[in-house]
């Protein structure tokens, strides 16, 4: 069975563009959520998406927003990017909702790097 | 709110020893689940343990098991004959289920395992 396949790996972007990070789930989970790490502020969560519906948000501005797709794939996008943005952007997906022993499943990351 | 504290910057091991990762952390929910993650150079979160707080035993998973001490909130990794493919960052987790999930996550431990 296929792991959670992020795109791209590795983005470079300048101050005030916008970016698109993908992200597909493992076969059958339908919960997707978006984190970022740096090495300053470490792993914070940025959102969570269930069946199309995002259920939670991190402390994040609204420049940071993201969609689910109905086959559960994900998308997250950063406008007006800050150099502050640059991080490794993890997507993980977990096959039980709400569930206290469902492991979250992550990706390869993506890592962005704002110039 | 809840919050995971990892004490352990950085652990310097022989090839072949065992090693404790640290990690405590802080809720007043009663229902609750604890990851172990380790994240190589290479960026992937890789999903390690889990250990519930209504589980009596401590988990294992091959070389990895989980020292779990709920009256001092503590939930330890031990690593048995540390191999030099452990080298990597470790990061313990909490998962918090309120009306999404989400996980938080420590500062984390970066192991280097020595030849």
């Amino acid at each position: 069975k296929a792991g959670v396949t992020q795109t791209p790996r590795y983005l470079i972007k300048t101050r005030g563009q916008q970016v698109t990070l993908s992200c597909s789930p493992i076969s059958g989970h339908r919960s997707v959520s978006w984190y970022q790490q740096t090495p300053g502020q470490g792993l914070q969560f940025l959102f969570e998406y269930f069946s199309e519906t995002q259920r939670n948000k991190g402390n994040f501005p609204g420049r940071f927003s993201g969609r689910q797709f109905s086959n559960s794939r994900s998308e997250m996008n950063v406008s007006t990017l800050e150099l502050g943005d640059s991080a490794l952007y993890l997507c993980a997906s977990s096959l039980d909702v709400g569930s206290y022993n469902s492991p979250l499943h992550f990706g390869n990351g993506t890592r962005l790097t704002v110039t | 709110a809840q919050k995971i504290t990892q004490t352990q910057p950085g652990m310097f091991v022989q090839e072949k020893e065992a090693v404790t990762l640290d990690c405590t952390y802080d809720t007043s929910d009663q229902s609750y689940g604890l990851f172990w993650y380790k994240q190589p150079s290479s960026g992937e979160m890789i999903f390690l343990i889990y250990q519930g707080s209504y589980d009596e035993q401590n988990a294992t998973e091959g070389r990895y098991s989980l020292n779990f001490q709920k009256a001092r909130k503590s939930a330890n990794l031990v690593i048995s004959a540390s191999q030099l493919g452990d080298s990597a960052m470790y990061f313990c987790a909490m998962i918090i289920i309120q009306g999404a999930q989400k996980l938080v996550f420590g500062q984390g431990t970066r192991l280097t395992i020595n030849p």
